[in-house]
C-alpha cells in the first residue's frame, strides 16, 4: 500500500512570486507519481507526472516537478505564479504493478496567488 | 469531447432517503472510477470498473454504499440510506487504458448535503 503526504495544507502567495508544494510518499515498490490541480467548482485535472527517465519533469504552464527517490519526495515548483494559478493540487502515486491508474492522493495543498 | 458528465451538480437530501448519482465517462474510455472527496479525508477511491465490470471495491465505505455500470456509457452511485456523515463530493473519472500514459478524466463532482 502507498500514501501519500502534502506537508502544507495552504499556501499563500504574491502574484510573480514563487511557489513550492511539498509531497512526500511512503511505498514498498517502485511508484508513478501525479500532480493534479482542481480549479474552482471543477474536477481534478492532470497536471505534470513522472513515470521513468529524466527525474525533472515540466508541465505547459510552467510548473514543474522533481523525483527524488531517496527522499521519497516530488516536490512541485513554479518560479513565477498568476492570479490564474490559484487552485487546489492534489499529488498522486500509483503503485506500478497496479492496473487501471488506481491512484492514491494527499490531502492536497490550496494555493491562493494574492494580486 | 464533452467529457465526463456528472448529474446532478448538486444534492440536497433528508438523512434515510436513497441518493443516486449519475456518471457518464468519456466515449471510448473503458475504465471508470468513484471518488469521493471530504474535508476531513480528502479524495477517497470508492471503487472502479474495467470494460463495465467491478474490480476493486474495498474503498466501498458500507453496505448503504452501491455502484453499477451496466453499459460502457453510464454508471451510478447509490446511497441507501443515506447519512449525515455521507456528505461530500462524489467525483467520477474515467481512463482510456490500463496505462499511465492515459491519464484520469474528472468530472465536475455531485455536490452531496444530507441533513
Amino acid at each position: 500500500a502507498q500514501s501519500v503526504t502534502q506537508l502544507d495544507s495552504q499556501v499563500p502567495v504574491f502574484e510573480e512570486a514563487p511557489v513550492e508544494l511539498r509531497c512526500n510518499y511512503s511505498s514498498s515498490v517502485s511508484v508513478y507519481l501525479f500532480w493534479y490541480v482542481q480549479y474552482p467548482n471543477q474536477g481534478l485535472q492532470l497536471l505534470l507526472k513522472y513515470l521513468s527517465g529524466s527525474t525533472l519533469v515540466e508541465s505547459i504552464n510552467g510548473f514543474e516537478a522533481e523525483f527524488n527517490k531517496s527522499q521519497t519526495s516530488f516536490h512541485l515548483r513554479k518560479p513565477s505564479v498568476h492570479i490564474s494559478d490559484t487552485a487546489e493540487y492534489f499529488c498522486a502515486v500509483s503503485d506500478n504493478k497496479a492496473a487501471g491508474n488506481k491512484l492514491t492522493f494527499g490531502g492536497g495543498t490550496r494555493v491562493l496567488v494574492k494580486p | 469531447d464533452a467529457g465526463v458528465i456528472q448529474s446532478p451538480r448538486h444534492e440536497v437530501t433528508e438523512m434515510g432517503q436513497e441518493v443516486t448519482l449519475r456518471c457518464k465517462p468519456i466515449s471510448g474510455h473503458d475504465y471508470l472510477f468513484w471518488y469521493r472527496q471530504t474535508m476531513m479525508r480528502g479524495l477517497e477511491l470508492l471503487i472502479y470498473f474495467n470494460n463495465n465490470v467491478p474490480i476493486d471495491d474495498s474503498g466501498m465505505p458500507e453496505d448503504r454504499f452501491s455502484a453499477k455500470m451496466p453499459n460502457a456509457s453510464f454508471s451510478t452511485l447509490k446511497i441507501q440510506p443515506s447519512e449525515p456523515r455521507d456528505s461530500a463530493v462524489y467525483f467520477c473519472a474515467s481512463s482510456k487504458a490500463s496505462s499511465y500514459n492515459s491519464p484520469l478524466h474528472f468530472g465536475n463532482g455531485t455536490r452531496l448535503t444530507v441533513t
